[in-house]
């Protein structure tokens, strides 16, 4: 069972608007949780994290929204840009002390210029 | 920086033989992960390891091994290489320190099984 999900396989976007990923998660013993970008030809980069005491983290362009009643997650990048074109994984770790993380299936953003 | 390192980031192997993926890490991390990544499917985790010589299953370790026999490097060994293991595979390693979660990936190797 896909226990993070990313619903939107895919997400076009204006430059200089918002955009804004979402993610859904079924597992409540999850308590962090994290943004992953991958270019093609390239493994997934970190790009920000939010844990489960907090319902909002900021990082520039990009904060992370968590809302845990909803188990729901998003991403917003304000304002995007061309090179934010990528695909963007959710993961979550369980509580389990081995930080393992569970990915969703990702979205790709597509930034037009 | 840290830097992950594959021994390979193109393979094409034939059916039944035995592959070995290596993975390099520089950053004296604890733990280290292998992955495959596939179109709607994200990635998953195939096995991990938390210290030297120590291994644990993920969530797909049907048809794969690792070895973990110095700290900076883990393989991933396909004992008989079958077309369903057509994939992208990721390593990644992490520092291993309790509330350390951010996980360090090297640039994939795309294998092909014929």
């Amino acid at each position: 069972d896909q226990q993070v999900k990313q619903n939107s396989p895919s997400l076009s976007v204006q430059e200089g608007r918002i955009s804004i990923l979402n993610c859904d998660y079924t597992n409540s013993m999850f308590d962090y949780f994290l943004w992953y970008k991958k270019y093609p030809a390239e493994g997934p980069t970190f790009l920000i994290s939010i844990s489960s005491i907090k319902d909002k983290n900021e990082d520039g362009r990009f904060t992370v929204f968590l809302n845990k009643s909803a188990k729901h997650l998003s991403l917003h990048i304000v304002p995007s840009q061309p090179g934010d074109s990528a695909v963007y994984f959710c993961a979550a770790s369980p509580n389990t002390g081995f930080q393992k993380l569970v990915f969703g299936t990702g979205t790709r953003l597509l930034v037009s210029p | 920086d840290v830097k992950v390192t594959q021994s390979s980031r193109y393979l094409v192997k034939r059916t039944g033989e035995k592959v070995f993926l290596e993975c390099v890490q520089d950053m004296d991390h604890e733990n280290m992960f292998w992955y495959r990544q596939d179109p709607g499917l994200g990635l998953r985790l195939i096995y991990f390891s938390y210290d030297v010589k120590m291994k644990e299953k993920g969530d797909i370790p049907e048809g794969y091994s690792v070895s973990r026999e110095k700290k900076e490097r883990f393989s991933l060994i396909l004992e008989s290489a079958s077309t369903n293991q057509t994939s992208m595979y990721l390593c990644a390693s992490s520092l291993g320190d309790m509330g350390s979660y951010e996980q360090y990936f090297g640039p994939g190797t795309r294998l092909t099984v014929t």
